[in-house]
């Protein structure tokens, strides 16, 4: 079993609807969580970033982090077709916080279409 | 723009033979990573560097080689040792913050066989 299992999709919505994307995992050290958006042949970007349960929000964006059910979530609301692109959750422990000892799940693909 | 710069965008390896892909940032990070992205797959750690003239293997180092000359450079070398190169490369430059390190990543340089 994987550490942190990810949807792989594809997801394909319509402009303006509510996206869900989901990781769950098994490590129950994992504290950190964070969520990178990867357009076609492009390196990943940070979108969102959280080390605590509850919601996040940042614009049409929001993480959601459940600890006792090992589950984040990542809501897109709005969605637009820009919004186009793979999206990689990844977590990490307090006992390094370091970027070496991320762990991506495998991305969701996700399309909105105009 | 403050970046990381990875060249050339798209290699060729023929049998046998080494390749170097290169990875330039001007963030002023100190630490610095390389990635191997294959399709339904999450990003899997090479070789990491924490310092100049310092560097660690990652989870799949076998059939790589890294050098960290400059706080700049952290070229990777594919070596005819891996057997199965073909995937698309990432390199990353991190930062602390909140006791976390969040990754930078380049554009990627895709990696195919002849």
């Amino acid at each position: 079993q994987k550490e942190v299992e990810q949807d792989p999709g594809p997801l394909s919505v319509p402009e303006g609807a509510i996206v869900s994307l989901n990781c769950t995992y098994s490590n129950s050290a994992f504290q950190y969580f964070m969520w990178y958006r990867q357009y076609s042949r492009k390196g990943p970007e940070l979108l969102m970033y959280t080390y605590s349960s509850g919601n996040k929000e940042d614009g049409r964006f929001t993480a959601q982090v459940d600890k006792s059910s090992k589950y984040i979530s990542l809501f897109i609301r709005d969605s637009q077709p820009s919004d186009s692109a793979t999206y990689l959750c990844a977590m990490s422990s307090p006992s390094s916080g370091s970027a070496r000892q991320l762990t991506f799940g495998s991305g969701t693909q996700l399309t909105v279409l105009p | 723009d403050g970046g990381i710069t990875q060249s050339p965008k798209y290699l060729f390896r023929k049998e046998g033979q080494n390749v170097t892909l290169s990875c330039e940032q001007n963030l002023n990070h100190d630490a610095m990573y390389w990635y191997r992205q294959d399709p339904g797959q999450g990003l899997r750690l090479i070789y990491y560097s924490q310092i100049v003239n310092d560097f660690q293997k990652g989870d799949i180092a076998e059939g790589y080689s890294v050098s960290r000359e400059k706080k700049e450079s952290f070229p990777l070398t594919v070596t005819s040792a891996q057997k199965n190169p073909t995937a698309f490369y990432l390199c990353a430059s991190s930062i602390r913050t909140s006791g976390n390190e969040k990754l930078f990543f380049g554009s990627g340089t895709q990696l195919s066989v002849l």
